[in-house]
């Protein structure tokens, strides 16, 4: 079991906007500005999307955006597009001995 | 370019050995650290443990701390993941990535096929 919780999968049309949520502790997610999102498409390597809750690295789209409310951080990509379909995960920095949990992912579905 | 590469794919018995390694290109090595991330046949993400290469100052996961041994040689920009004994359940995909934070640049990733 992830230290932090996912949705298993999410779907959307193409144009439509989605949100992946990420629900952790106040250990993790709601005691830092330290959660970051990547993508991972099948057979590749993770990347980087949302850096620091809400930062874009240079490079990724503006369709794509971070918040945090709480213990529960979200991922929001809008203007869904067929090459956004991939695995998401989020990541946090945590104050146990862990140092750093991952959430389970979620597999995102572009119908 | 910015690149961390991986060594190539690996396959194994249990009980042996392995080091698998990750050179970073692009940038000062020693500025940067860099983390291992597990990720086994159709899982999730898991973060080993990390290394800065300027001093070898490691952190571990528990869940991963006496099973692996990370390492760094500054002088030639690789970082290294290393096994002293295979098990079956380390059959894995291997990723290094950069920062101690965020992991902003990652490599390829190595497979680990551990089998009798």
């Amino acid at each position: 079991q992830s230290a932090l919780t996912q949705p298993a999968s999410v779907s959307g049309s193409p144009g439509q906007s989605i949100t992946i949520s990420c629900t952790g502790t106040s250990s993790d997610v709601g005691g830092y500005n330290y959660v970051s999102w990547y993508q991972q498409h099948p057979g590749k390597a993770p990347k980087l999307m949302i850096y620091d809750v809400s930062n874009r690295p240079s490079g990724v789209s503006n369709r794509f955006s971070g918040s945090k409310s709480g213990n529960t951080a979200s991922l929001t990509i809008s203007g869904l597009q067929a090459e956004d379909e991939a695995d998401y995960y989020c990541s946090s920095y945590t104050s146990s001995s862990t140092l750093k949990v991952f959430g389970g992912g979620t597999k995102l579905t572009v119908l | 370019e910015v690149q961390l590469v991986q060594s190539g794919a690996e396959v194994k018995k249990p009980g042996e050995s392995l080091r698998i390694s990750c050179k970073g290109s692009g940038y000062s090595f020693t500025s940067y650290w860099i983390s291992w991330v597990r990720q086994m046949p159709g899982k999730g993400l898991e973060w080993m443990g990390r290394i800065d290469p300027s001093d070898s100052y490691t952190n571990y996961s528990p869940s991963f701390q006496g099973h692996v041994t990370i390492s760094a040689d500054k002088s030639i920009s690789t970082a290294y993941l290393q096994w002293s004994s295979l098990k079956a359940s380390d059959t894995a995909m291997y990723y290094c990535a950069r920062r101690r934070g965020y992991m902003d640049v990652w490599g390829k990733g190595t497979t680990v096929t551990v089998s009798s």
